[in-house]
């Protein structure tokens, strides 16, 4: 399969400061990006998602950057608090002969310190 | 909210047995993932469904698992014989083709 991985595995950050979360991707291929959240004992969460003619996208209190040239991924979350501690994903959509298929990096646990 | 379902949430097991685990894409949905979650693998794609034909299984054991989708409303997941090395949380998730997946919340399997 495509390599999809996150440079950091865990990540502690003080209530109200901002979070990044980066992610590396290796198919240039990849034409769609998705972050997703996951907290214990529920599955993963769609975040926000960018499409590759895009090189940032921003939601509610969180921003996807994406940087083509050197394929990486980021999720900036803004004001991080209690509720953002979970593991965060990154993943991306390679579209194949046979469809278009969702590859996951490993993940990074963010904690949030009150 | 429309979601995937997934049953049974938990199933423990011994090893030899039959698995069995079931889920009920989001209506509309054309495209239907199974993943499987394990610490030390992360998410790994076991199957991939477009319009109820599977597409992909390459991820998957093929002497012991096998993915089908009976119809449009329903996906399984067998396991037969189910081992300990198969203990992990088998996710489910549906999407429009290329559009993002929206996932359950999981099937935890222990085999004993």
């Amino acid at each position: 399969g495509e390599s999809v991985g996150l440079h950091l595995p865990t990540l502690s950050v003080q209530e109200g400061d901002n979070s990044i979360i980066n992610c590396a991707y290796s198919n240039s291929a990849s034409d769609y990006f998705i972050w997703y959240k996951q907290e214990s004992g529920k599955g993963p969460q769609f975040i926000i998602d960018i499409r590759s003619n895009m090189d940032k996208r921003q939601g509610q209190r969180v921003t996807v950057l994406l940087n083509k040239t050197v394929k990486h991924l980021s999720l900036q979350i803004a004001a991080t608090q209690p509720g953002d501690s979970a593991v965060y994903f990154c993943a991306e959509n390679i579209q194949s002969g046979t469809g278009n298929q969702f590859y996951f990096g490993t993940g990074t646990s963010l904690t949030v310190i009150p | 909210d429309a979601r995937v379902t997934q049953t049974p949430r938990h199933k423990v097991t011994e090893m030899g047995q039959e698995v069995t685990m079931r889920c009920q894409p989001i209506l509309g949905h054309n495209t239907v993932f199974w993943y499987r979650q394990t610490m030390m693998q992360g998410l790994e794609l076991l199957a991939y469904f477009r319009n109820r034909a599977p597409l992909d299984d390459s991820g998957m054991p093929k002497d012991r698992f096998s993915a089908e989708m009976p119809d449009a409303t329903l996906a399984t997941l067998k396991i037969q014989p189910s081992e300990p090395r198969d203990s992990a949380v088998y996710f489910c998730a549906s999407g429009h083709f290329a559009g993002l997946l929206h996932f359950g919340n999981g099937t935890r399997l222990t085999v004993t």
